[in-house]
This record gives C-alpha cells, sequence and structure tokens, in this order.
C-alpha cells in the first residue's frame, strides 16, 4: 500500500512565524504535490514537483515556497504565516505521469493566530 | 477556463437507500475523470478513472458514468452504508498542452443517516 504520510495532523502558529510541513511517501514515486483546502473553495494547487530539486507553481503559490531534496520528502514552508493561510494542507504523489492516480496524506489543519 | 461544477453541495440520505451525485465540467482537451472519497480529516482515496473512451465504471457498490458530448458525469451509490458519509470530489485532467493539470471540483458531501 502506497503511504503518504505529513508530520503534523494539527498545528497552531503565531502570525510572522516560518512554518514547515513535511511530506514523505514510501513507493519510490516521482511527482509530489502541496494543495490547500479549504469550505466551498475545495482543493488548490499550492506547488507541484516532479523530480528532485525541481519544482512548479501552482494555482495559489503566493506565500508559500517549497523544497525537495530527497525523492521521498517534500516540504512546504509557510515563511511568514499569516492569518489567511489558516487552512488544512494536504501532500500527494503519483507515480510517473501528470494523469496517474494522486495518493493523498491525511492533511495538516493549521491555524495562524 | 477550465471549471468542474458539482451538484448538490450537500445530500442527507437514509441508509440502504441509493443516491446520484453529478459533475459537469469544461475542461478542454480531456484526458480522464476521477471520483475521489474524502472521509472526514483524511486525505482523498480514488474511487474510479475514466478516460474519454468510456462510459461506466465500477467499484463495488459505486457506478461512475460519464458522457463525454455533454461533458457530465455521475457517481451513483447503491444501497448506502453508514460508512458512505464523506466528501464526494471530482477532477477532471486535462490533454493536449495542459497535459495532466487537474481541476477538482467543489466536492459533495453526503451524509447517510440509521
Amino acid at each position: 500500500d502506497v503511504k503518504v504520510t505529513q508530520s503534523s495532523r494539527y498545528l497552531v502558529k503565531r502570525t510572522g512565524e516560518k512554518v514547515f510541513l513535511e511530506c514523505v511517501q514510501d513507493m519510490d514515486h516521482e511527482n509530489m504535490f502541496w494543495y490547500r483546502q479549504d469550505p466551498g473553495l475545495g482543493l488548490r494547487l499550492i506547488y507541484f514537483s516532479y523530480d528532485v530539486k525541481m519544482k512548479e507553481k501552482g494555482d495559489i503559490p503566493e506565500g508559500y515556497s517549497v523544497s525537495r531534496e530527497k525523492k521521498e520528502r517534500f516540504s512546504l514552508i509557510l515563511e511568514s504565516a499569516s492569518t489567511n493561510q489558516t487552512s488544512m494542507y494536504l501532500c500527494a504523489s503519483s507515480p510517473r505521469i501528470p494523469t496517474d492516480t494522486q495518493y493523498f496524506g491525511p492533511g495538516t489543519r493549521l491555524t495562524v493566530l | 477556463k477550465n471549471q468542474v461544477e458539482q451538484s448538490p453541495q450537500s445530500l442527507i440520505i437514509l441508509e440502504g437507500k441509493n443516491c446520484t451525485l453529478q459533475c459537469n465540467y469544461t475542461v478542454s482537451p480531456f484526458s480522464n475523470l476521477r471520483w475521489y472519497k474524502q472521509d472526514t480529516g483524511r486525505g482523498p482515496v480514488s474511487l474510479t478513472i475514466m478516460t474519454f473512451s468510456e462510459n461506466t465504471k465500477s467499484n463495488g457498490r459505486y457506478t461512475a458514468t460519464l458522457d463525454a458530448d455533454t461533458k457530465q458525469s455521475s457517481l451513483h451509490i447503491t444501497a448506502s452504508q453508514l460508512s458512505d458519509s464523506a466528501s464526494y470530489i471530482c477532477v477532471v485532467s486535462a490533454g493536449g498542452t495542459s497535459y495532466g493539470k487537474l481541476t477538482f471540483g467543489q466536492g459533495t458531501i453526503l451524509t447517510v443517516h440509521p
């Protein structure tokens, strides 16, 4: 079974703090993704990566950065957290081609006070 | 602009009943369409995938249909169970020069009552 794990299920941070969300997948998948999910807006793609050290902006990259130093690990960084970044963050991975099924982690619910 | 619209936004049914969720999309060119199930507090899990040439795909009590001409899909759940309570998300993958780009619907929240 594919397993995608995220470092925290719940996280509370203060405005202006630097926040790291980590995602690890154990199936040697090429592609990894970060989404945020908000009520009424569905899932929105923040960044994705199709290879180590490669990254591509998604639909809403502003205020975020990412890092992929190893194939199995994809980190999402909030350089200076703001209250409008309070959300559910979901990480996903997929095997090879972009249309492969994505496997999602359990999500991190981030609250920025 | 590529869009995926799902209806209804929410649905309440009694255990044992059937229901149908709808998905309309404007994604073009089309590559494939997936339905995901997301339990509360968990990540989405893929239920079915259909390409242009497929018009029906089943996964147990879940049956998805696709009409590529009208750009509509439906997810039919038969003999619902309490464990079917979840959000169901329709996701369309683009082809052509936008190959692999995903457009997500907002989801339908299904609640099954005993």
